[in-house]
């Protein structure tokens, strides 16, 4: 079955520009997170989304990041005016939840942001 | 956040068995997770350990104690392919959510032959 995707693979921009990263999540995950990884670092936590309820927002690191999370499903996480430091791969996870229950996460490919 | 304190880097030979370590402080424990990371791809998933004592799968097991904060991956019959990092991360529970998981910086595993 399809996994988590993620859109672009790769993108290039200069700094001060703003940009957009897609994940769609495995069809049925209600709960959906962004990370971000840098060369030969963990992954910090940046955005968690679950169901309707309002996002944990407590990993972004600035007021330039924001995320949406459409009709529960697709979500966008844009960088505005990115910075050199904003380089990293960024990887989007789903899992399944079920209170009570903790469902492993499913990992996209990630977006490799390169600043310059 | 929750402190997750695992080894950074670790050797083995192949054949051998390997237990990665991880402790941890959390308020509000609601399980813990191993994660395998191969150079350049994206985590995958390995173990779920949400009451104390040993999981096993296969080469793999994994061991919690909650009441210690600690966790181990035990990796047995070690392969090349075994070489690469290995993510300890715990779910917190936070009143009526099911909260985040937070990741430790990874152990990196090489294997020689």
């Amino acid at each position: 079955g399809a996994g988590v995707s993620q859109s672009p693979s790769n993108k290039v921009t200069e700094k001060g520009k703003d940009v957009e990263l897609r994940c769609d999540p495995i069809s049925g995950h209600t709960a959906l997170y962004w990370y971000r990884q840098s060369l030969g670092q963990g992954l910090e936590f940046l955005i968690y989304f679950q169901g309707n309820s309002a996002p944990d927002k407590s990993g972004l690191p600035s007021d330039r990041f924001s995320a949406e999370r459409t009709g529960g499903s697709v979500s966008t996480l844009t960088i505005q005016r990115t910075q050199q430091e904003d380089s990293a791969v960024y990887l989007c996870a789903s899992s399944l939840t079920v209170v009570g229950i903790s469902y492993e996460q499913y990992f996209g490919p990630g977006t490799r942001l390169t600043v310059t | 956040g929750q402190n997750i304190d695992q080894p950074t880097e670790m050797t083995a030979t192949e054949g051998a068995i390997v237990q990665i370590n991880c402790t941890y402080q959390t308020s509000g424990f609601n399980g813990l997770f191993w994660y395998q990371q191969h150079a350049g791809e994206a985590p995958t998933f390995l173990s779920y350990n949400v009451l104390d004592g040993l999981e096993e799968k296969g080469r793999f097991s994994s061991f919690l104690s909650r009441s210690k904060g600690y966790s181990y991956l035990l990796l047995k019959e070690l392969q090349m392919k075994d070489s690469a990092s290995y993510l300890c991360a715990v779910k917190e529970r936070r009143g009526s959510t099911l909260g985040r998981l937070y990741f430790g910086r990874g152990t990196q595993l090489t294997v020689w032959p």
